[in-house]
Formats: structure tokens, C-alpha cells, sequence
């Protein structure tokens, strides 16, 4: 079974600055789709990025970038100049790819990411 | 994106009553919708997973007697908790994954549920 391992319960960062965190996750296949979910306090869950795994390029969505490391299977997410509004739990999740139809998302325990002004 | 929407946003009912939670896609078609538990500070828990026309695939340990899903079209999903009791009060959180933007579920708002 796949699992995906958050080892940041809490962040925090200055606004304006850079902050990362961290996932890993653990699969035997090869097809298969990483996302970063975050839920601000509405607990609205909002999809930040999303990454192929059959593709070595980094996404990248506006301050938001993550590093994929498929051998070390890793997916990181960069936030780049930190602001008030990112404060939110962020979710790392794992599906499998497309040849099995509509799949189920596994997720991450979640890290709750504070913005200091 | 895609929306998605729920609906009620929150309900509080007395224990041992039913109550219906419904999930709409709104601009796109879904066969299949996803229910989701979340307790306080935790993670989502996928209760089952919902296919228009079909039976519902429940995860282990969801008690399919209680937690009713229906699938009625493709817009449209239900979760309804039969006989609730305090314990069954949560957040619910659907989601459906449009196939035209590729495999990303998007989520609706969520139903924050309260059995006194």
C-alpha cells in the first residue's frame, strides 16, 4: 500500500521569506501523481501544484515550486516570498496514475504552516 | 479549476435522526466523487468512494449501513448519515476529479456536521 509521510507537523516562517516542506512517500509504481493540498482555516481544501511523475521537470506555480526526487521519493514544496494569506495546513497527497481509472488520493498527516508579520 | 460545491455548509440535528449531505459538480461531469472524514487537526480520512449508477466502494472499517451514498447522476452525490448519533459529528469533505484537467480531485467546501 502506498503511503505518504509528513515529518513537519509545524512550520513557521517570516513573511517575505522561503520555507519548505517536506514529504515522502512510498509506492511500487511507476505511473503514478504527487499534489500539494493546503486548507486555510475556511477548511476549503485548494490544490497548490500538482507533479507527473513521468516528468523530470520541477512543477512551478507562481511562488510555489516543489523538488522531486522520484528516486529518493521525495516532494518537497518551496513557497517562495512567504505571505500572510499561506497560512494553512498544507497536505501532501499521492495517486496512482491514469491506467486505473478514477483513483483515490492518499494523504499525508498534514504540517501547519504560521506566517510571522 | 473546477468547482465543486456542498450543501449544507453546516447542520446540527438531534441524535438518532438522518441527515442527508449533498455534493454537486458544477461545471463538470463525475462518475465518480470521493467522501472524505475529517476530525479536528487531523488528515482526511476517505470514508468511500462513489460511482454514478453503481454501488459505492466503502474503505475498511465504514460502516456502509450507516453512511448511505447514492449517485444519482453525474453531478450529483449524497452521503447520508442514518441514526446519528454525537460520535458521527465531523467535517465532511467530497471531492470529483473532472477528467478534462487531468488527474487532480477538486474538493467542495465541506459539511460540518454536529449530532447533539
Amino acid at each position: 500500500a502506498q503511503t505518504v509521510t509528513q515529518s513537519q507537523p509545524e512550520m513557521s516562517v517570516q513573511e517575505a521569506e522561503t520555507v519548505t516542506l517536506s514529504c515522502t512517500y512510498d509506492t511500487s509504481e511507476s505511473d503514478y501523481y504527487l499534489f500539494w493540498y493546503k486548507q486555510p482555516p475556511s477548511r476549503q481544501m485548494i490544490l497548490v501544484i500538482r507533479q507527473e511523475a513521468y516528468k523530470q521537470q520541477n512543477a512551478t506555480e507562481n511562488r510555489f515550486s516543489v523538488n522531486f526526487q522520484k528516486a529518493a521519493k521525495s516532494f518537497s514544496l518551496k513557497i517562495s516570498d512567504s505571505q500572510l494569506g499561506d497560512a494553512a495546513m498544507y497536505f501532501c497527497a499521492y495517486r496512482r496514475g491514469a491506467n486505473f481509472g478514477n483513483e483515490k488520493l492518499t494523504f499525508g498527516t498534514g504540517t501547519r504552516l504560521t506566517i510571522i508579520p | 479549476g473546477a468547482v465543486v460545491s456542498q450543501h449544507p455548509s453546516r447542520v446540527i440535528c438531534k441524535s438518532g435522526t438522518s441527515v442527508k449531505i449533498e455534493c454537486r459538480s458544477l461545471d463538470f461531469q463525475a462518475t465518480t466523487m470521493f467522501w472524505y472524514r475529517q476530525f479536528p487537526k487531523q488528515s482526511l480520512m476517505l470514508m468511500a468512494t462513489s460511482n454514478e449508477g453503481s454501488k459505492a466502494t466503502y474503505e475498511q472499517g465504514v460502516e456502509k449501513d450507516k453512511f448511505l451514498i447514492n449517485h444519482a447522476s453525474l453531478t450529483l452525490s449524497t452521503l447520508t448519515v442514518t441514526s446519528a448519533h454525537p460520535e458521527d459529528s465531523s467535517f465532511y469533505i467530497c471531492s470529483a476529479e473532472p477528467g478534462h484537467l487531468g488527474e487532480t480531485q477538486y474538493f467542495g467546501p465541506g459539511t460540518r456536521l454536529l449530532v447533539l
